[in-house]
């Protein structure tokens, strides 16, 4: 049973490109977060997707966009990239149960962005 | 304002000694409280997880404990071991909906 992955790995973008970021959840999840980290801070959320709609947004700029397909699957887009995006960025899945009750997220291992 | 303290910032011990990171939320309503522990460069992963009625929970030499009339919890390592450096991160979540609000970390450094 394969767990949250993300793709890619590392990436190296300039100011002002756009990059997309993917991330297939765990198996049998239907939710996927997206989170920002800078180097020495905790996760800052950005999004969640469920039945593929954003269901929530944290404190972020339009810039920052994304997409949830039929098979849960979801990607992070940003455009006009800012050195200040230079960021691990982590996908997190879990199983909405209705309640949130036990909204348990399984965490994939990140993409490092570099913009320079 | 729905919030999640964590202290020590950072803690530095030495291996075989035993620790205790701190957290403080004030997140309502409250759905659950989970330790994750980070690797450098890596996602987190759960170490517990625990709903308002439980107080404790443990996971090998992690222990979990919640004090849901104060709104803190707390994370005991015993026995520490070298690989235990790490950053150990408070995360709530709201009960009814999809939000959960993360604490900064402990940065935790075992030494030899």
């Amino acid at each position: 049973d394969a767990g949250v992955t993300q793709s890619p790995t590392h990436l190296i973008k300039t100011r002002g490109q756009q990059v997309t970021l993917r991330c297939s959840p765990k198996s049998g999840h239907d939710t996927v977060s997206w989170y920002q980290q800078a180097l020495g801070q905790g996760p800052q959320f950005i999004f969640q997707y469920y039945e593929e709609e954003e269901r929530q947004r944290g404190n972020f700029p339009d810039r920052f966009s994304g997409h949830q397909f039929p098979n849960y699957s979801s990607e992070l887009n940003v455009n006009a990239l800012l050195l200040g995006d230079s960021a691990l960025y982590l996908c997190a899945s879990s199983l909405y149960d209705g309640t949130g009750y036990s909204y348990e997220q399984y965490f994939g291992p990140g993409t490092r962005l570099t913009v320079t | 304002k729905n919030q999640v303290e964590q202290s020590p910032q950072s803690l530095i011990i030495l291996e075989g000694k035993n620790c205790t990171l701190q957290c403080n939320y004030t997140v309502s309503p409250f759905s659950n409280l989970r330790w994750y522990k980070q690797d450098t460069g890596r996602g987190p992963v759960s170490l517990t997880i625990m709903t308002f009625s439980e107080n404790t929970k443990s996971n090998g030499r992690y222990t979990a404990t919640l004090d849901a009339d104060t709104k803190q919890s707390s994370l005991h390592i015993t026995a520490s071991q070298l690989s235990d450096s790490a950053s150990y991160i408070c995360v709530v979540s709201v009960a009814g909906g999809f939000k959960t609000i993360f604490g900064a970390g402990t940065r935790l450094f075992v030494k030899a």
